[in-house]
């Protein structure tokens, strides 16, 4: 029973440069999350989604970032023209269809480094 | 400061000997929550406690909860050089969105051999 899944689990880019981070939920699970964990800080939460539909982009900043997980596929969180400050450790979590959402399975994360 | 402060940063211990965490919040809470974070890695989920629960065991994990003092404690007992790692607690507050996890900034727990 796999856990969640994500790739790729480092990644470069040069600034100006866009970012494609996959995240395949455990099997069965239909809620995803995305967090961000910015050197020596707790995660923060970008945005949760369902299949096919975004639930809450609150925590996502306005621009260069988007979120989708589409009816196949794994859920993909992209940012385009990547700055320094986006070097960060990006987290994927999901949660089952029925029960709480409050309880997360992460994934081991996508370490992101902008030159 | 920010919601769900642990407290000390760092900590450091010998193996055998007890390990003691604390986390201040600021907010209601639904539950809280304590995670595992090994260097460089995802993190672990270790033990979830409700507003409505004052202690709770898991193995060597005693997580305690004190809602008027919008505090918490996690303790592990007789720990292992295998147990070095950031510790975190999360929570989800009451009154809003349930999936919506708040971390703090962890704290960094060595067990020396």
């Amino acid at each position: 029973n796999a856990g969640v899944m994500q790739n790729p689990r480092h990644l470069v880019r040069r600034r100006g440069q866009e970012a494609r981070l996959r995240c395949s939920p455990m099997k069965g699970h239909s809620h995803v999350y995305w967090y961000r964990q910015l050197p020596e800080e707790g995660l923060k939460f970008m945005v949760y989604l369902q299949k096919e539909n975004i639930i809450d982009e609150s925590g996502m900043p306005k621009e260069r970032f988007s979120a989708e997980f589409p009816k196949e596929g794994p859920s993909i969180l992209r940012i385009q023209q990547v700055v320094r400050g986006d070097s960060a450790a990006y987290f994927c979590a999901s949660s089952p269809p029925s029960g709480s959402t409050d309880t997360q399975y992460f994934g081991p994360g996508t370490r992101l480094t902008v030159l | 400061s920010q919601q769900g402060e642990e407290d000390p940063q760092a900590l450091s211990i010998q193996e055998g000997e007890n390990a003691t965490m604390n986390c201040s919040y600021k907010t209601s809470i639904n539950n809280l929550q304590w995670y595992r974070q090994n260097s460089g890695r995802g993190l672990v989920h270790l033990i979830l406690i409700r507003s409505n629960e004052r202690e709770k065991h898991s193995g060597r994990l005693r997580v305690t909860l004190d809602t008027s003092k919008k505090s918490s404690s996690l303790l592990i007992t007789a720990s292992r050089a295998a147990d070095t790692a950031s510790y975190f607690c999360a929570t989800v507050n009451s009154g809003g969105s349930n999936y919506k996890l708040t971390f703090g900034k962890g704290t960094l727990l060595t067990v020396n051999p």
